[in-house]
């Protein structure tokens, strides 16, 4: 069985600091990894695709790495609009799945 | 600028039918993969299944015998139907677009604001 497992699921940061989330599959997804933010009561927003392709008009302190079952989202400078939580989703399994979310707080 | 509208019941009682539909304005519904997604109440996303604007057809396993996805190009619009609904099935309902093709396939670049919907008698 396939399986998508993000850690943490949740954690708490201040503003300037590094944030680092992580999301590993059980067996290789190539690149076919993407990031989203979602907001309380908002849809969720593409930030990363591809597992480090910037969607146009995310802020460049948001990046992606990784490849195969281990794949990363940095924050490199945590800043007030970024209190939210964040999925990965791979789409390269014909049944697309959704990480479990991590929600970023306010330390 | 492509913009999706999800629309529908709020309200669907158990054991009947959830329809809705998601009409794609500002743009052309050929190319992409048009896709549902839910989430519970306070719980993470889930992904329900997508069309293309040719009908292929791809769902989630566990709502395969339970739903079906259409595509009306001439309206821009496509639509999910989810029959026999429990209470299981409450969730804000969103409707988004992914690419479909290359490395970026799958992403789901445009998004629904969402629409809830309530199973209950």
């Amino acid at each position: 069985d396939f399986q998508m497992t993000q850690s943490p699921s949740s954690l708490s940061a201040s503003v300037g600091d590094r944030v680092t989330i992580s999301c590993r599959t059980s067996e290789s997804i190539s690149t076919y990894l993407s990031w989203y933010q979602q907001k309380p009561g908002k849809a969720p927003k593409l930030l990363v695709y591809a597992a480090s392709s910037l969607q146009s008009g995310v802020p460049s302190r948001f990046s992606g790495s990784g490849s195969g079952t281990d794949f990363t989202l940095t924050i490199s400078s945590l800043q007030p609009d970024d209190f939210a939580t964040y999925y990965c989703q791979q789409s390269y399994k014909s049944s697309w799945t959704f990480g479990q979310g991590t929600k970023v707080e306010i330390k | 600028q492509v913009q999706l509208q999800e629309s529908g019941p709020g309200l669907v009682k158990p054991s009947e039918t959830l329809s809705l539909t998601c009409t794609v304005s500002g743009g052309s519904i050929s190319t992409y993969y048009w896709t549902w997604i839910r989430q519970p109440p306070g719980k993470g996303l889930e992904w329900i299944g997508y069309i293309y604007y040719s009908g292929a057809t791809n769902y989630i396993p566990s709502l395969q015998s339970q739903i079906t996805i259409s595509v009306d190009t001439s309206k821009n619009q496509f639509s999910l139907h989810m029959r026999s609904v429990t209470a299981a099935d409450t969730a804000m309902y969103y409707c988004a677009r992914a690419h479909s093709t290359g490395y970026s396939l799958g992403a789901l670049d445009i998004w629904g604001h969402g629409t809830m919907v309530t199973v209950s008698s």
